[in-house]
């Protein structure tokens, strides 16, 4: 069974820091996904990482793949407060018919 | 395009009754998924479709059915309410082409059961 952690679930941070989501999952997979929740809403895809080393950038957002050590990170560089909701990553695998399995989620709040 | 509809947006149930969750897509995807998502947790699959007249159990299926007779839509069915059942819905839908599976999600239904 696919697991997917994520790393801190809870981040309370201050305007103009940096910091790192994790994610990390349990079997060989090259497919990572990053989707943001703001509160009350949707989810909406932020990143689709696809190979070994794949790195993409969007705004103050970076995410990244490491598919030998089965790690995703998500930068955040100089927060703002518009950047506050919940960020999910979520694997699939070939062996999963396409089915993608969510991490728990991290909720982001960013402070003056 | 509207992208992934869902409807209704809240909806209070009593025990016992029977209600469907409505959802489309216009964008010619072939999967479509359901989620629910509970306070504080990530997203749970319940069932889905790879495509017309095809469906699939996820993860926790119990006490839900599906069926998909369009490519379009992809109603979910709540049978004999339970307050287990109280969370929000989302429905997902995507096209795999043997790439990679980006799901665009519908803007949820919120669902209590009393």
């Amino acid at each position: 069974e696919l697991k997917v952690e994520q790393n801190p679930l809870f981040l309370s941070m201050q305007e103009g820091k940096n910091y790192t989501i994790y994610c990390n999952y349990s079997t060989t997979s090259d497919r990572l996904y990053w989707y943001r929740q703001d509160p009350g809403k949707s989810l909406e895809s932020l990143f689709v990482l696809l190979s070994n080393g794949a790195v993409k950038q969007e705004g103050r957002l970076m995410a990244s793949l490491d598919t030998k050590a089965r790690l995703s990170t998500l930068h955040i560089t100089a927060a703002v407060h518009d950047l506050s909701a919940t960020y999910f990553c979520a694997v699939d695998y070939r062996g999963s018919n396409y089915k993608l399995t969510f991490g728990k989620g991290t909720l982001l709040t960013v402070n003056p | 395009n509207a992208g992934v509809t869902q409807t209704p947006k809240f909806r209070i149930l009593k025990i016992g009754q029977s209600m469907t969750l409505q959802c489309t897509q216009d964008m010619n995807h072939n999967y479509m998924y359901w989620y629910r998502q509970d306070p504080g947790m990530g997203l749970k699959l319940i069932y889905y479709s790879v495509g017309a007249g095809i469906t699939d159990k996820g993860e926790v299926p119990n006490g839900y059915n599906v069926s998909r007779s369009t490519t379009e839509d992809f109603p979910l069915r709540l049978e004999l309410a339970a307050p287990s059942q109280t969370s929000v819905y989302f429905c997902a839908s995507s096209y795999v082409g043997g790439s990679y599976n980006e799901q665009f999600f519908g803007p949820g239904t919120r669902l209590t059961v009393l």
